[in-house]
């Protein structure tokens, strides 16, 4: 299966400020999923990031808040923009294959003060 | 969009006896039903998979089950170990090559009690 690495792990951001979290992956994959895991919670689709086109949203979930750029097929980028303590959360990236189902990175920790 | 629902939320079983947890999903298009094991702090990681066009699947001490016609799709571990103690997720897609993403269930704590 595919090998992801994703960073950073944890961080702690003030109020109404911007993360970029990141996700590379050992080999060339056409989609790369991400999803939030509020605590305690179970996981929720944010986005699919197809490479050379603009990422498709679940709903409630909007481009303005969560960008996301998939500039070639074995990295991606979710930031989180215009932060509140309710974005609090791990947020993980996956990827799938026809052979090994889905894949998950290791998960940012994101608190938000 | 697709709707999958897990049942029981928490589950406590004695070392060496059997656990089922269950889902049910909405999607009749659904064709792709993986389970993930995630242990606290941890990535979520796949333990067992289904696809539509197969009934069962086993593997070791965990099998899975899919009836298409009722939507619903079981979990089996039989033989519990202190180890199997986790959060168990199931999930639905309805493109297990990928090009969708995974609608999963709220969860189960599965207890192993020594």
């Amino acid at each position: 299966s595919a090998v992801i690495s994703q960073k950073p792990s944890r961080d702690i951001c003030q109020r109404g400020t911007s993360l970029t979290i990141q996700c590379q992956v050992d080999s060339q994959v056409t989609m790369m999923f991400w999803y939030r895991q509020q605590p305690g919670q179970s996981l929720t689709l944010i986005a699919t990031a197809n490479q050379g086109s603009e990422a498709t949203y679940e709903s409630g979930f909007v481009i303005d808040k969560f960008p996301i750029s998939r500039p070639n097929l074995t990295f991606s980028t979710l930031t989180v923009s215009n932060m509140s303590p309710e974005d609090s959360s791990i947020y993980l990236c996956s990827v799938a294959g026809s052979n090994y189902g889905y894949t998950f990175g290791s998960g940012t920790r994101l608190t938000v003060v | 969009g697709e709707n999958v629902e897990q049942h029981p939320s928490t589950l406590s079983v004695q070392e060496g006896d059997s656990a089922v947890i269950k889902c049910t999903y909405s999607d009749s298009a659904s064709n792709y039903f993986p389970w993930y094991k995630q242990e606290l702090g941890k990535r979520p990681q796949l333990i067992i998979d289904i696809r539509s066009n197969v009934g069962e699947k086993k593997d070791q001490r965990i099998a899975v089950t899919l009836n298409k016609t009722a939507k619903h799709f079981s979990l089996h571990i039989t033989e519990t170990q202190p180890e199997d103690s986790a959060v168990y997720f199931c999930a639905a897609s309805n493109s297990g090559g990928g090009a969708d993403g995974l609608t999963f269930g709220k969860g189960t704590h599965l207890i192993i009690q020594p």
